[in-house]
């Protein structure tokens, strides 16, 4: 299994609901991440999860919340957003490896509207 | 800061045609760099690089990496229009082992292949 999923694929959201965002992968891998991408641009990174523990938060707004409840899993927790928010929202994981360059595997990520 | 610059932005060609596409890159501690094909949604991997001078190759796409002159070069031969896409490079960097996989992304070139 060399797969990361996403879900929802597709999401709508109003500016005062609360909506999570998951992901999984089962390969094993020990880094995860959150990236947005927003039309015509490259994809952006917001967080880092190594080990489970948050390892880098690319000054995030705090309307978006991650979690890694367990090494298999990230969730990006929604809250207040506002509509420039609306992009595609991407997982990946990868070895963190212990100085050893890995590549990371993405999900097909989540294309979340703010209205 | 980490910076990646592709050239050219976009490139329209015909079937048959071999295009070139180029990666030049600034980074603190360079680990690595990666070229990803990307259509609909999700990025995809195909080439990671570390060394100087050693092609990788996957079929009619191959890649090289100087690190002297700190850039890379994605060929692709006997272009088909299942190559159009946008063609992204990252770089890895940093001193923080547990990040291994933390990339920079360039802007892309999006590629068109005209039948």
């Amino acid at each position: 299994d060399t797969e990361v999923t996403q879900t929802p694929k597709h999401l709508v959201m109003g500016m005062t609901n609360k909506k999570s965002l998951k992901c999984e992968q089962h390969m094993g891998h020990r880094a995860m991440y959150w990236y947005k991408q927003k039309a015509k641009k490259p994809p952006e990174l917001m967080f880092v999860y190594s080990y489970e523990k948050l390892s880098i938060n690319e000054s995030v707004p705090s309307r978006f919340s991650p979690e890694c409840p367990n090494s298999s899993l990230l969730n990006l927790h929604l809250h207040a957003l506002q509509p420039e928010d609306s992009a595609l929202y991407l997982c990946a994981s990868s070895q963190p490896g212990t100085g050893v360059p890995t590549e990371a595997f993405f999900g097909q990520g989540t294309r979340l509207t703010v209205v | 800061e980490d910076k990646v610059v592709q050239s050219p932005l976009s490139l329209v060609v015909h079937e048959g045609d071999t295009v070139t596409l180029n990666c030049s890159y600034e980074v603190t501690n360079f680990r690595s760099l990666l070229w990803y094909k990307q259509e609909k949604k999700a990025p995809t991997f195909l080439f990671m690089l570390t060394s100087s001078g050693i092609e990788k190759k996957s079929g009619r796409l191959s890649s090289i990496l100087d690190k002297k002159e700190l850039f890379s070069i994605l060929n692709i031969t006997a272009t088909q229009t299942g190559d159009s896409a946008v063609y992204l490079c990252a770089v890895q960097g940093g001193n923080d082992n547990t990040n291994a996989g933390k990339s920079t992304f360039g802007d892309g070139t999006t590629l068109t292949v005209k039948p």
